[in-house]
């Protein structure tokens, strides 16, 4: 059975600093992970995908990293602005017949300020 | 629509009551999944069906929760005889195949009291 855990469960910085979220899951065999924003009382929007063939994804100042050997993967975030602020999670796929079946972790709560 | 639409936004109701949750997928997507997130936690996984048919329900925490998807687009969760630990925000997505990124609607938020 997947299990994914989030490091640290709480994050509170001054803007513009670099940071890594971390992700570790237990089964390495997986088709890919994912990393999800979530705001208060919304949904969830994806901000990257990274493929198990992949190292790394990049969008904008988000750049995300899998080492399937070793179950573990980070969210770097750069230049952190207020807007970051948000709960980080991360996914992977709970293994059976549907990629879309995910083990999510408890979730990182970034807050950026100002 | 472009998304994942979900309704109720959010729903009441008193403890005992029979609720029914509704999502859209997002249209040609065949695979559509059920996930319940209990404040503060990561979601949980609860149905997943590609079609009509429910492929795997092995999340559904007991016989009050059933959901359906008659004729392969929308879906409705629903849950008999609510208890107060049901309440929840209840997620909804949908992929094109069960091999494809799913894409998450807004929820929909319910509280049993």
């Amino acid at each position: 059975k997947q299990e994914v855990t989030q490091i640290p469960a709480a994050l509170s910085v001054p803007e513009g600093e670099n940071l890594v979220l971390n992700c570790s899951f237990t089964d390495s065999a997986i088709y890919n992970l994912q990393w999800f924003r979530q705001d208060p009382g919304k949904g969830l929007t994806s901000l990257l995908l990274i493929q198990s063939s992949q190292r790394e994804q990049t969008s904008g100042r988000l750049n995300a990293s899998l080492d399937k050997s070793s179950g573990r993967s980070t969210l770097y975030i750069a230049a952190s602005q207020p807007g970051d602020s948000a709960t980080y999670l991360c996914a992977a796929p709970a293994g059976g017949t549907s990629y879309g079946k995910l083990t999510f972790g408890q979730g990182t709560i970034l807050t950026v300020h100002p | 629509g472009a998304g994942v639409s979900q309704t109720p936004s959010n729903k009441v109701t008193e403890k005992g009551k029979y609720v029914e949750l509704r999502c859209d997928p997002i249209s040609g997507h065949t695979a559509l999944y059920w996930y319940r997130q209990s404040l503060g936690q990561g979601p949980e996984f609860l149905i997943y069906f590609q079609g009509t048919g429910a492929a795997d329900d092995s999340g559904l925490p007991n016989d009050r929760f059933f959901a359906v998807r008659p004729e392969g687009s929308v879906s409705t969760l629903k849950i008999q005889r609510t208890e107060r630990g049901d309440s929840a925000v209840y997620l909804c997505a949908s992929s094109l195949t069960g091999y494809t990124e799913a894409f998450f609607g807004q929820g929909t938020r319910l509280t049993v009291v």
